[in-house]
């Protein structure tokens, strides 16, 4: 059971636009931290998507977009393309935990 | 171009230990942290720990499944950090990946490409 909860699945048809949720507590997002997102492709390593909540790196089209309000966060996808296809974790900080940062179980977004 | 590259991964019995590394290229490794990050079959990711740089006092910290039994340390001059797991369990079975972990910001902007350890007798 993750720290963070994300829906397990989300779907859209090329073009659309999908929102991807991650919900948090009051040792998390709510109590400030950011949130990231991480994009997963089949068969590869995770790669920084978003940070700082509403952060690009340099190379992610700016299809991609995240928000953060209260205890939750988004990643928004607009004009839903094949290759987008893919696992998507929220991260966070935890400070009721040694250390940690936390993830959510993942969301796997499948193209029409 | 910053790059991180894990090896030491393999097969290993219940009980048993194993050591994998993570060998960086690119960066000043001295003046970042490194996190593992795990992924076990099919399922999601797990921070498994941290291990600062000289500056920030080159601390550590675990997740609480692997605490007492993962160490994580780091040798500046080889810029490799490694991950010392002891007392393996079947659920110990992932991908481990090795990540540059931004310590103020707490996220990964650099991932490895990720090393299988499978426990199993």
């Amino acid at each position: 059971q993750s720290i963070l909860t994300q829906p397990p699945s989300v779907s859209g048809a090329p073009g659309q636009r999908v929102t991807i949720s991650c919900t948090g507590s009051s040792s998390n997002i709510g109590a400030g931290y950011d949130v990231h997102w991480y994009q997963q492709l089949p068969g590869t390593a995770p790669k920084l998507l978003i940070h700082g909540n509403s952060n690009r790196p340099s190379g992610v089209p700016d299809r991609f977009s995240g928000s953060k309000s209260g205890t939750s966060a988004s990643l928004a996808i607009t004009g839903l393309q094949a290759d987008d296809e893919a696992n998507y974790y929220c991260q966070s900080y935890d400070n009721s935990l040694s250390g940690s940062r936390v993830f959510g179980g993942g969301t796997k977004l499948t193209v029409l | 171009e910053v790059r991180l590259v894990e090896s030491g991964g393999g097969l290993v019995q219940p009980g048993r230990s194993l050591r994998l590394s993570c060998t960086a290229y690119g960066f000043m490794f001295g003046d970042d942290a490194i996190s593992w990050v795990r992924q076990a079959p099919g399922k999601g990711l797990e921070w498994v720990g941290i291990i600062r740089s000289r500056a920030y006092g080159g601390t550590t910290e675990y997740a609480a499944s692997v605490k007492g039994r993962f160490t994580i340390s780091r040798d500046d001059s080889k810029t490799t950090a490694y991950l010392q797991m002891s007392s393996l369990k079947t659920e110990d079975t992932a991908v481990y990946y090795c990540v540059r972990d931004l310590v103020v910001m707490a996220y990964f902007d650099h991932w490895g490409q990720g090393a299988l350890v499978t426990v199993s007798s």
